[in-house]
C-alpha cells in the first residue's frame, strides 16, 4: 500500500540558511499534517491542511511557513534557521471519514550547524 | 485541551515475557486513542486505534489495547514480547471532531532482554 513520502531525509543547513521540506500523502487522503520531534521528545504539532487551506495551527514558529497544492502535496519553509531547529520533521496524512487516523511518513531528519 | 501521560519512561522485560504498557489521558468526551511504535531515527507505525464500540481492539504483530472510560486509561499489551519489539512506544489522543491533531505522550522505550 502506497504511504506518505517525505523528502529530502536527511537535510544539513547552516544557522540563518532556509530549508523546504515536501511530504506527499497517502493518495486520496484530504488533510496533511505536520509535526517536529526534538531529540529524545514526543512529536510536537506544528501545522495542518485539508483540502489545500489551512485547518489547525500548533506551535509552528513565525519563521516557518507551510502550505498544501492543488496536488495535494504540501510544504514546510523555514527560514533563518536556528541551531533549535535540529529535530524530526514528520508528516502525516489523513482522510475524512477514517477517524482522523493519521498515517506517518518516515520523516525529514535536519541539522542546523 | 487534551492531555497525555505515560507514566513509564523506561521499561526493560524478557523475551517472551508479557507486556504491559500505560496510557492516562484526560479530554473532557471520550477522545480517538491511538497507540504508535517508532525504531530508533524511524518513523512512527500506527498499532492500533479506539474509536467506540468494543472496548478491547487488536492491533498489529500481537499488541491490543483495552480503552477504560472509569480510568480514562488506554494501555497496550502483549502476552509474549520478542526482541524485535524494542523501540519507543507513544500513545496518542485526538478530539473526536475530526482532522485535529494528536497529542502524543511522552513515550516509554521498551528494552526486550534476551
Amino acid at each position: 500500500a502506497a504511504g506518505v513520502i517525505q523528502s529530502p531525509r536527511h537535510l544539513i543547513k547552516e544557522k540563518r540558511e532556509t530549508a523546504t521540506l515536501k511530504c506527499y500523502p497517502i493518495p486520496r487522503h484530504d488533510t496533511v499534517y505536520w509535526y517536529q520531534q526534538g531529540p529524545g521528545q514526543d512529536p510536537q504539532f506544528l501545522i495542518s491542511f485539508y483540502e489545500k487551506m489551512q485547518s489547525d495551527k500548533g506551535s509552528i514558529p513565525d519563521r516557518f511557513s507551510a502550505q498544501q497544492f492543488s496536488d495535494y502535496h504540501s510544504e514546510l519553509n523555514m527560514s533563518s534557521l536556528e541551531l533549535g531547529d535540529s529535530a524530526l520533521y514528520f508528516c502525516a496524512s489523513s482522510q475524512q471519514g477514517l477517524g482522523n487516523t493519521q498515517y506517518f511518513g518516515p520523516g525529514t531528519r535536519l541539522t542546523v550547524l | 485541551a487534551q492531555s497525555v501521560t505515560q507514566p513509564d519512561i523506561h521499561i526493560t522485560v524478557s523475551e517472551g515475557a508479557s507486556l504491559e504498557l500505560r496510557c492516562n489521558y484526560s479530554y473532557g468526551a471520550t477522545p480517538y486513542l491511538f497507540w504508535y511504535v517508532q525504531s530508533p531515527g524511524q518513523g512512527l507505525q500506527l498499532l492500533l486505534k479506539y474509536f467506540s464500540g468494543d472496548t478491547l481492539v487488536q492491533g498489529i504483530k500481537g499488541f491490543e489495547a483495552e480503552f477504560k472510560r472509569s480510568q480514562s486509561s488506554f494501555n497496550l499489551r502483549k502476552p509474549s514480547v520478542h526482541w524485535s519489539d524494542a523501540a519507543e512506544y507513544f500513545c496518542a489522543v485526538a478530539p473526536d471532531t475530526g482532522r485535529r491533531a494528536l497529542t502524543f505522550g511522552s513515550g516509554t522505550r521498551l528494552q526486550v532482554q534476551p
